[in-house]
């Protein structure tokens, strides 16, 4: 158990909607990351936040975006989803936001879009 | 194009046999990390290499940095199915802030 959680573990849905995924880092943890994990693509990383800020950008579609909240728990919300959407969402948390900072996985929410 | 270049992409050996894994990049990187991914699971860390040339060793597996930091291999002694998953490098190269994730390489172990 890396003291990543994330919420729901599945979702299933239809193209167009509107979907929120959830994150809770480790305790103690500022820095939060999400990646998108397809067959095709492998680990895609999407953004990074610290303490609340946006640090860093990835491959994130317009149609995605996420924030940080004061806790720290973080969501990737996703909207007008398309098939290709179809994918795992992994959260990591780290302690500060440096490159080399290793970081630490949550179980992942798999969301499939029909 | 991945930055990070993974090889091979998939192994599938007998239990007891070695076997390497190789993550190769035109980038300098200031650190390497391995992970292990298991079906449905999050990648779990294994080891960060930092330094030039340097070797960790974890029970059954060897890790090794690159001299020029571009590249990494990972050795596995005595394979046994509990190593079955898909093992990852990653890394922000020096130029970089983002960490960037080969595409794996998928290691099954026969019993």
């Amino acid at each position: 158990d890396s003291g990543v959680t994330q919420t729901p573990k599945h979702l299933i849905t239809a193209t167009g909607q509107r979907v929120t995924l959830r994150c809770s880092p480790r305790s103690g943890d500022l820095s939060v990351y999400w990646y998108q994990q397809s067959l095709d693509q492998g680990l895609q990383f999407l953004i990074q936040y610290y303490n609340g800020e946006e640090r860093a950008k990835g491959n994130i579609l317009e149609r995605f975006s996420a924030q940080q909240f004061p806790d720290l728990h973080s969501e990737l919300n996703l909207s007008s989803l398309e098939l290709g959407d179809s994918a795992l969402y992994f959260c990591a948390s780290s302690i500060t936001a440096g490159r080399t900072n290793e970081q630490f996985f949550g179980p992942g929410t798999r969301l499939t879009v029909l | 194009t991945q930055l990070l270049e993974q090889s091979p992409q998939f192994l599938s050996i007998q239990e007891g046999e070695n076997l390497t894994v190789y993550c190769n990049s035109s980038s300098v990187f200031s650190s390497l990390q391995w992970y292990r991914q298991e079906p449905g699971e999050g990648p779990v860390l294994l080891v960060t290499v930092v330094t030039g040339g340097e070797v960790k060793k974890l029970k059954r597996l060897t890790f090794q940095f690159g001299d020029a930091r571009k590249d990494s291999s990972l050795h596995i002694t005595a394979a046994q199915p509990g190593d079955t998953g898909l093992y990852l490098c990653a890394g922000a190269p020096s130029n970089d802030y983002k960490l960037s994730f080969g595409a794996g390489t998928t290691v099954t172990v026969r019993a």
